[in-house]
């Protein structure tokens, strides 16, 4: 599975929206982006995942670039309650189940 | 949405001593599960996988004969630490994934180990 890379830590301020960057320009062509987000002492949750179109759901947005090597996770409103960890992992979707865990973004929220 | 629970949630031990962890599928059958170990201030290492009726895959470096996984059904698969010491006092998290085919994998709340 390709490599991501995402800075360690950022600030957001409470009500803006926090975009989280990461690149895989490793990325292979039948490799999905996934976000998951860990709060403190918690296990891991699934946000969203990608291949190459843009995708929304409840939680987040997704942005691919167009050449996949890199991508955006958008909370458009954050609150408190979304500090946490935000790791990007890319992998083959429906092959094996392994998610290999990079450093992730350790995100604060701030009133 | 799919709940994977743990059990305990944390425990503390004498070094020595064995401790079992469980990690349970409520509401749907789960032919994998995968174990993960996270130290303070680091990411999620997986140590396992886990195959309902079959022997566990475990990552290079993870000693199986320390870390004794079962997966006796599509529920339930039990992680043993044993002959604990304090360097493996970890926060143990464990996720589950509904059938062969799925792309989808959820996780435990985790178990925090304590080994005095």
């Amino acid at each position: 599975d390709a490599k991501t890379t995402q800075p360690p830590s950022m600030d957001c301020a409470e009500g803006r929206a926090a975009n989280l960057p990461c690149n895989h320009s490793t990325i292979s062509g039948n490799e999905y982006v996934y976000w998951y987000r860990q709060i403190h002492s918690q296990g891991p949750q699934y946000i969203i995942h990608g291949l190459k179109n843009n995708e929304t759901n409840e939680m987040a947005s997704l942005i691919i670039t167009e050449d996949r090597k890199s991508s955006t996770l958008i909370l458009p409103h954050a609150t408190l309650r979304d500090t946490a960890v935000y790791y990007c992992i890319v992998r083959v979707y429906n092959q094996g189940g392994k998610l290999i865990f990079g450093q992730g973004t350790e995100l604060s929220v701030k009133p | 949405g799919a709940v994977v629970s743990q059990h305990p949630s944390w425990v503390i031990c004498k070094s020595g001593t064995s401790v079992k962890i469980e990690c349970r599928s409520l509401d749907f059958q789960a032919t994998t599960m995968f174990w993960y170990r996270q130290f303070p201030k680091q990411s999620l290492m997986l140590m396992a996988t886990s195959n309902e009726g079959s022997k566990a895959t475990y990552e290079q470096g993870v000693e199986k004969d320390k870390f004794l996984i079962n997966h006796a059904s599509l529920t339930l698969s039990t992680l043993t630490v044993t002959s604990a010491h304090p360097e493996d006092s970890s926060f143990y998290i464990c996720s589950a994934r509904p059938g062969r085919d799925s792309n989808e994998q959820f996780f435990g709340p985790g178990t925090r180990l304590t080994v005095l």
